[in-house]
């Protein structure tokens, strides 16, 4: 069965300091991957999603940006933080291809606070 | 564009009563309609879908949302509440992203309160 791990689960980090948020999937192949984050009160935004390797579309302009060096590997990175960044941060994956009737299935999500 | 509205931000039932869970979409074709819940410091879980046929689905954990067209609604129903059910529910509709992958837009959520 397919699975998907996010970590850390936690972070705490000061204005200005680096990120890199990890998600790996496993179970699958090719598989299309999205950050999303979740802002207190607010609904999910779409970030960036993934349809391949290396390929990285950004949905809104941001401070944070997105990579992924391996087939079911996810980064979310940041060079400085801002204390806007602040939120729980979801990964999520779906089937290799554009139907319209494949959920996506998320992680557990990173909550981070900026300091 | 299309766009989810959950009209109730919160919502208080008591355990074993039903209970009704609005959304309404706004979606230029026949939509694909998706109910997730959230329970707190947690990732989303799928609980049920629409993309076509029968107009009421049934999903895991006793529910079932209903399908209107005439009225853009996707309304999601329990007969019976059990306390477990206390977390936050999201409503979302699919557009399929060029260059493939399909984007979920979400509603605002509602969050789910169950009296003892």
């Amino acid at each position: 069965s397919q699975t998907i791990h996010q970590w850390p689960a936690t972070l705490v980090q000061p204005v200005g300091s680096p990120l890199s948020l990890e998600c790996t999937v496993e179970g699958t192949s090719n598989p299309n991957l999205y950050w999303y984050r979740q802002a207190a009160g607010r609904g999910l935004q779409l970030l960036f999603y993934s349809v391949g390797i290396g390929q990285i579309s950004s949905e809104v302009p941001q401070n944070l940006s997105a990579s992924r060096p391996q087939d079911r590997q996810f980064f979310l990175s940041s060079k400085k933080l801002l204390l806007s960044d602040s939120g729980f941060y979801l990964c999520a994956w779906s089937s290799y291809g554009a139907a319209k009737n494949q959920p996506q299935h998320f992680g557990d999500g990173t909550r981070l606070s900026i300091l | 564009a299309q766009s989810v509205t959950q009209p109730d931000i919160h919502i208080t039932v008591s355990e074993g009563a039903s209970l009704e869970l609005r959304c309404n979409y706004s979606y230029g074709a026949t939509p694909y309609l998706f109910w997730y819940v959230q329970s707190p410091g947690q990732g989303l879980q799928l609980l049920l879908k629409y993309f076509s046929g029968d107009t009421l689905v049934q999903g895991i954990k006793g529910f079932e949302a209903e399908f209107k067209r005439s009225q853009s609604s996707f309304n999601l129903r329990k007969p019976s509440v059990h306390w477990s059910d206390a977390a936050e529910y999201f409503c979302a509709v699919v557009l399929i992203l060029t260059g493939g992958g399909n984007k979920l837009t979400f509603g605002t959520g509602t969050q789910l309160k169950v009296e003892l």
